[in-house]
């Protein structure tokens, strides 16, 4: 069983919509979550990261984690056609240690 | 500055060849990683430093090679290229190994005939 699992999609969604990415995992030791998107060709970039369950936001964006249901979700509100992009969600047991990704939602948003 | 760079941008290898993919970082980061990515699979830890002269494997070390000699380089080795490297590899620098925000590079597009 992988560490991490992620819905690789695609996901397509008309522009102003309200997206949901969702990662589950097994370890009930991580702590830490990310979120990375990456665009076409180019390199992940660090959207928003949490410790712990709860939420957390940030303009647009808001990152939940359920460590219960060992759930983590992104939300996207009124999702802009430069949302377009892969979405990876990562996790960490402790300060220091590797980080486990999903394999990446694709999103794309139309005009 | 730069960022994290990485070269070649793409490269094709015959089976058995060798190579090292170059990456480097002008922020002063101590930690810094190599990844690959592959359909299906997600971003994979190969090998990782915390510092000049300090390594360590990751989750999928097997037939790579790394060293730090210096905080801004850290180059990638192969040393017999297998069909089942071929991949997309990211180099990624940040100041720690914790929460500290992981800068990638633009990616090396790996294909081994």
């Amino acid at each position: 069983q992988k560490e991490v699992e992620q819905d690789p999609g695609p996901l397509s969604v008309p522009e102003g919509a309200i997206v949901s990415l969702n990662c589950t995992y097994s370890n009930s030791a991580f702590q830490y979550f990310m979120w990375y998107r990456q665009y076409s060709r180019k390199g992940p970039e660090l959207l928003m990261y949490t410790y712990s369950s709860g939420n957390k936001e940030d303009g647009r964006f808001t990152a939940q984690v359920d460590k219960s249901s060992k759930y983590i979700s992104l939300f996207i509100r009124d999702s802009q056609p430069s949302d377009s992009a892969t979405y990876l969600c990562a996790m960490s047991a402790h300060t220091g240690n590797q980080f486990y990704f999903g394999t990446g939602t694709s999103l794309t948003v139309i005009p | 500055n730069a960022g994290v760079t990485q070269t070649p941008k793409f490269q094709v290898l015959k089976t058995g060849q060798s190579m090292t993919l170059q990456c480097a970082q002008d922020m002063n980061h101590e930690y810094m990683s190599w990844y690959r990515q592959d359909p299906g699979m997600g971003l994979r830890l190969i090998h990782y430093s915390v510092g000049a002269g300090i390594t360590d494997q990751g989750e999928v070390p097997n037939g790579y090679n790394v060293s730090r000699s210096t905080t801004e380089d850290f180059p990638l080795r192969l040393l017999s290229a297998a069909p089942s490297q071929t991949s997309v590899y990211f180099c990624a620098s940040s100041y720690g190994q914790g929460l500290d925000e992981q800068y990638f590079g633009p990616g090396t597009r790996l294909t081994v005939t």
